[in-house]
């Protein structure tokens, strides 16, 4: 049974550029959360989502960051127009009750030069 | 006031010891509280899961939640040189029906041989 999958693993972008990160959750989890871990900060809370809907926002910047989760496929967090402050390790996470334990990929480690 | 405290270490102890790390918060609404583990430049790894107050035991480790004190602990008995990575608490409120996790900073614990 894989856990929650995560790609690509490392990602060097352009500032100016756009970061597209994707997520797998674990098979029956139909919960998807995105968190941010920047250099001697904890893990921040970004965006929750559900199948088709975006359930809470509250953690993600209002511009240039988006997240959705399809019908098909996986979860995918877009960053446009990245910028040097955009670099951060990047974790999904799952869950199959809203109130259940979440379980973590391996992350995406974002650099923007 | 953050709403999560967890002193950051590093912790150092010989191989066997038994080993205690805390996080105390502040938002009494927290309901279910985590303990991670994560190894450098990987993702969280969920330990122990607990609801409310209590104890909760699963081999080596054991959670301890007092909310009337507003303060968890993770013991660690036997340790081993394994053992040593960065312990992260996490908690939650449920607020419309799903939660969200809050985390500590995390711990650096170091185990000797």
């Amino acid at each position: 049974n894989a856990g929650v999958m995560q790609n690509p693993r490392h990602l060097v972008r352009r500032r100016g550029q756009e970061a597209r990160l994707r997520c797998s959750p674990m098979k029956g989890h139909s919960h998807v959360y995105w968190y941010r871990q920047l250099p001697e900060e904890g893990l921040k809370f970004m965006v929750y989502l559900q199948k088709e809907n975006i359930i809470d926002e509250s953690g993600m910047p209002k511009e240039r960051f988006s997240a959705e989760f399809p019908k098909e496929g996986p979860s995918i967090l877009r960053i446009q127009q990245v910028v040097r402050g955009d670099s951060a390790a990047y974790f999904c996470a799952s869950s199959q009750a809203e109130t259940g334990a979440a379980f973590f990929g391996q992350g995406t480690r974002l650099t923007v030069v | 006031q953050k709403e999560v405290e967890q002193d950051p270490g590093p912790l150092s102890v010989p191989e066997g010891a038994i080993v205690s790390l805390n996080c105390t918060y502040s938002n009494s609404a927290f309901q279910y509280f985590m303990w991670y583990r994560q190894y450098s430049r990987k993702g969280p790894e969920l330990l122990m899961y607990t609801y409310s107050s209590g104890n909760k035991e699963d081999g080596r480790f054991t959670a301890q939640v007092d909310k009337s004190s507003k303060y968890i602990s993770l013991f660690i008995r036997d340790s081993q040189p394994s053992d040593s990575a960065t312990y992260l608490c996490a908690m939650s409120a449920v607020n419309s029906g799903y939660s969200t996790l809050t985390f500590g900073k995390g711990t650096m614990l170091l185990v000797s041989p």
